[in-house]
């Protein structure tokens, strides 16, 4: 699979689980995101790294902590986690998050469900 | 706060007619807006984006609007077939408070044969 990926493509999880998802993209981006999905609210933004440095935390809780190594690889650890978090988790990144705008390429998602 | 709003939430069309989805947002200061299509299962994807040095642009049976003034923007599918059964969400760039894009809550189209 070429573009954005992830894994993994699943995850079932306890309350007092710590896991990490991981995104990888292969397209020379310099901006990556991790989005969250759910019937409640379909795309909500939740972390913008440019160029590895994180610029936008949407009040996203601390039980959600991402790291960012380098420009191709971006993970979130979940820790602690509720079963209100369970939804699909999307990676998606872009040339750059500049203020022209432009298209972001959206992994496949991490399916994660919090028992 | 910086919001985008996007109606119908679900529309079901026959197979052949048009199809208008509508999103209005907040800040006047946005001025790029993608569309993106998420079929069942599969990531959202691009497919029309427009820019507000501009009030329209097509791209085969797809089509966008941008009423600056108003703060309002559409998506027009025309001829509509099967394979454009999915969920459309709209979105706007907010320049507020650092670069930031925000979603529509999605419009699930149905095609109708």
């Amino acid at each position: 699979e070429t573009g954005v990926t992830q894994t993994p493509r699943h995850l079932v999880m306890g309350m007092t689980n710590k896991k990490s998802l991981k995104c990888e993209q292969h397209l020379g981006h310099n901006a990556m995101y991790w989005y969250k999905q759910s019937a409640k609210k379909p795309l909500e933004l939740m972390f913008v790294y440019n160029f590895k440095e994180q610029t936008e935390n949407n009040s996203v809780p601390s039980r959600f902590s991402p790291e960012c190594p380098n420009s191709s690889h971006l993970f979130l650890h979940l820790h602690t986690l509720q079963p209100e978090d369970s939804a699909l988790y999307l990676c998606a990144s872009s040339q750059d998050p500049g203020l022209s705008g432009n298209e972001q390429f959206f992994g496949p998602g991490t399916r994660l469900t919090v028992l | 706060g910086e919001n985008v709003e996007q109606h119908p939430s679900t529309l079901s069309v026959q197979e052949g007619d048009s199809a208008v989805i509508k999103c209005t947002y907040s800040d006047s200061a946005s001025n790029y807006f993608p569309w993106y299509k998420q079929e069942l299962g599969k990531r959202p994807q691009l497919i029309i984006d427009i820019r507000s040095n501009v009030g329209e642009k097509k791209d085969q049976r797809i089509a966008v609007t941008l009423n600056k003034t108003a703060k309002h923007f559409s998506l027009h599918i025309t001829e509509t077939q099967p394979e454009d059964s999915a969920v459309y969400f709209c979105a706007a760039y907010f320049y507020s408070s650092a670069s930031k894009i925000i979603f529509g809550s999605g419009t699930r189209l149905s095609i109708r044969p």
